[in-house]
């Protein structure tokens, strides 16, 4: 049972554009939300967080929206850059078990100079 | 400030054997949690340790077991190997666990695999 999905395996953009990956969750006790990026052979490195109080947070080129009502959140960033290149992940959690991170499978993005 | 580390980077062990990581969390972090990445599978939550005792658990069998010191370190044991065991083993640490929102920051994984 996949409790977060990212539908999306791949994502390519141009360089300046804005990138926009997608994180679905089915579970209604999610309430904090985060997204990670990851390359190969390293950890993931956090980027942006959300709680379900919240419907938006922004971190300089980072943006999360989270439409609760949809179990849908996004992460935009703008511009895109060749060093956002990565796998990126979207994670979820239960306030009563806030070291138990749900992982989405991931999407792999692409920035293209 | 360090971040996460975690040792070995490598390993490489045959089927039965045991095998022990160790993760060393942010200092002043007290809370450690480990996941398993494989490619089929993805990130998959394995355990959760604060003030040395286990908070959270994954669906992996007993086979996987984990502790944590009283210095916040924390170890992580595979008993009785098995093929499907290799994988990247992370460890993330955070400020606090079960109330409140905590952003985990991870290590850079120890690579296990079994022949």
């Amino acid at each position: 049972d996949q409790q977060v999905k990212q539908n999306s395996p791949s994502l390519s953009v141009q360089e300046g554009r804005i990138s926009i990956l997608n994180c679905d969750y089915t579970n209604s006790m999610f309430d904090y939300f985060l997204w990670y990026k990851k390359y190969p052979a390293e950890g993931p490195t956090f980027l942006i967080s959300i709680s379900s109080i919240k419907d938006k947070n922004e971190d300089g080129r980072f943006t999360v929206f989270l439409n609760k009502s949809a179990k849908h959140l996004s992460l935009h960033i703008v511009p895109s850059q060749p060093g956002d290149s990565a796998v990126y992940f979207c994670a979820a959690s239960a306030n009563n078990q806030g070291g138990k991170l749900i992982f989405g499978q991931g999407t792999e993005l692409s920035v293209k100079p | 400030k360090a971040g996460v580390t975690q040792t070995p980077r490598y390993l490489i062990k045959t089927r039965g054997q045991q095998v022990t990581l160790s993760c060393s969390p942010i200092s002043g972090h007290r809370s450690v949690s480990w996941y398993q990445q494989t490619p089929g599978q993805g990130l998959q939550f394995l355990f959760e340790y604060f003030s040395e005792t286990q908070r959270n658990k994954g669906n992996f069998p007993g086979r996987f077991s984990g502790r944590q010191f009283s210095n916040s370190r924390s170890e992580m044991n595979v008993s009785t190997l098995e093929l499907g065991d290799s994988a990247l083993y992370l460890c993330a640490s955070s400020l606090t666990s079960g109330q409140g929102y905590n952003e985990q920051f991870f290590g850079p994984g120890t690579r296990l695999t079994v022949l």
